[in-house]
């Protein structure tokens, strides 16, 4: 699959503890976005990442975290976790440059429910 | 700050009949909107920007700049097109990408 994947699908966690998720982008893609899809919150964007660079940051809390490595996959790391944490967390990639919105392409998600 | 507005969560309509999907946003400068839908177990696609003026799978979008509209239409709704919809432009003018998506509008087409 030359799309976008992310893992682990499911993710049942405890309050208080860290979880990483991971996302590896579609061939060639550089920029890679990470969102939060909720019920009451809808669909927020947290971090995007450009090429190992963080390039802007949304609704993303400060118990959360992402980075990008070399060989472009990014991973989405949340700690303290509490119920409200739990959503469904979207990867997208694209390749983008400043001053245009390129086509963005979703993984499957993963799932993360905090008990 | 930018803004996206779907009013409806959602949307029952009979196949055949004509579906419309309603957006309004809010933004400073020439927008860049676009459709992105969610079928059932799918992840997340682009269905149609503004800028192509495409029709993709019946569906058309017109920009309305007066209004800061960016409607979703189809005339003759099928049982695939139950799904999601959001509607999403990007969040800043010096964005790199990312989209401020609506709070989406869930589509049902019954036989």
């Amino acid at each position: 699959d030359s799309g976008v994947t992310q893992t682990p699908k499911h993710l049942i966690t405890a309050t208080g503890q860290r979880v990483t998720l991971r996302c590896s982008p579609r061939s060639g893609d550089l920029s890679v976005y990470w969102y939060q899809q909720s019920l009451d919150q809808g669909l927020q964007f947290l971090i995007q990442y450009y090429n190992g660079e963080e390039r802007a940051k949304g609704n993303i809390l400060e118990r959360f975290s992402a980075q990008q490595f070399p060989d472009l996959h990014s991973e989405l790391n949340l700690s303290s976790l509490e119920l409200g944490d739990s959503a469904l967390y979207f990867c997208a990639s694209s390749v983008v440059l400043a001053g245009g919105s390129g086509e963005q392409f979703f993984g499957p998600g993963t799932r993360l429910t905090v008990l | 700050a930018q803004r996206v507005t779907q009013p409806e969560k959602l949307l029952s309509v009979f196949k055949g009949a004509p579906v419309e999907l309603k957006c309004n946003y809010s933004y400073s400068g020439s927008p860049e909107l676009f459709w992105y839908v969610q079928y059932s177990r799918q992840r997340l696609q682009l269905l149609l920007r503004h800028i192509s003026r495409e029709s993709i799978k019946g569906f058309t979008a017109d920009l309305n700049k007066g209004e800061t509209s960016f409607h979703l239409k189809k005339p003759f709704a099928q049982e695939e097109d139950s799904a999601m919809y959001y509607c999403a432009l990007p969040m800043t003018t010096d964005s790199w990408g990312k989209l401020q998506f609506g709070a989406g509008t869930q589509v049902v087409v019954t036989p």
